[in-house]
């Protein structure tokens, strides 16, 4: 079974700063898909950025970036130049193509940006 | 693109009551999904649909929950009777394909059982 682990539940950066929130999964399967999705207080489920397991390459999306260590099986999320409105849940998501296409969410970070 | 679209957006209920939930997923997709979230256990997933056929539903709680899709733009989660435990948000997500895309999510339905 795929687990995901999200072992900060609460983190806060100030304004401008650089913060990065931690996730790593387990798996046996070689093809798989990771994402970042932010949960702001409107309870809206939004997606962040997404990262194919094939690929070696780091994705970045403006100021949100991951680094993706499939040796290790983690997939940390940068915010860097962090602004007000990312005041919100990040939840770590993984979905093999190999096993339903089903995701499997992390428990979440809460992150809080200080003014 | 109006994006997922969920109603209600708040449902109170007494429990013993029949609760249903609709979803629009955006036009074009062929997957949709069922989460609940709660505090306890985070986001789980229900049941999905490819192409309006359920394709797996083993994270129905139980036979009190149940879910449709008549056609590619519409679907409904039932739960009969309603308990207090079932309180909590629920998300429809969808998808343009099962495989290799995200998923985009509704603004969710908070359900609060007395």
């Amino acid at each position: 079974a795929q687990t995901v682990t999200q072992s900060q539940p609460e983190m806060s950066v100030q304004e401008a700063e650089t913060v990065t929130l931690s996730c790593t999964y387990d798996t046996s399967e070689s093809n798989y898909y990771l994402f970042w999705y932010k949960q702001p207080p409107s309870r809206q489920m939004i997606l962040v950025i997404r990262q194919e397991a094939y690929k070696q390459q780091n994705a970045t999306e403006n100021r949100f970036s991951v680094n993706f260590q499939k040796a290790a099986k983690s997939f940390s999320l940068k915010i860097s130049d962090s602004q007000l409105g990312d005041t919100a849940m990040y939840f770590c998501a993984f979905m093999s193509t190999n096993t339903g296409n089903q995701f499997y969410f992390g428990t979440g970070t809460s992150l809080t940006v200080i003014p | 693109d109006a994006g997922v679209i969920q109603s209600p957006r708040h449902e109170v209920t007494e429990m013993g009551q029949e609760v249903t939930l609709r979803c629009k997923p955006i036009s074009g997709h062929n997957s949709l999904f069922w989460y609940r979230q709660t505090m306890m256990r985070g986001l789980e997933l229900l049941i999905y649909f490819n192409n309006n056929v359920p394709i797996d539903d083993s994270g129905m709680p139980e036979d009190r929950f149940s879910a449709k899709m008549p056609n590619a733009s519409f679907s409904t989660l039932k739960i009969q009777p309603s308990e207090p435990r079932d309180s909590a948000v629920y998300f429809c997500a969808s998808s343009l394909a099962l495989g290799t895309y995200e998923q985009y999510f509704g603004p969710g339905t908070r359900l609060t059982v007395t």
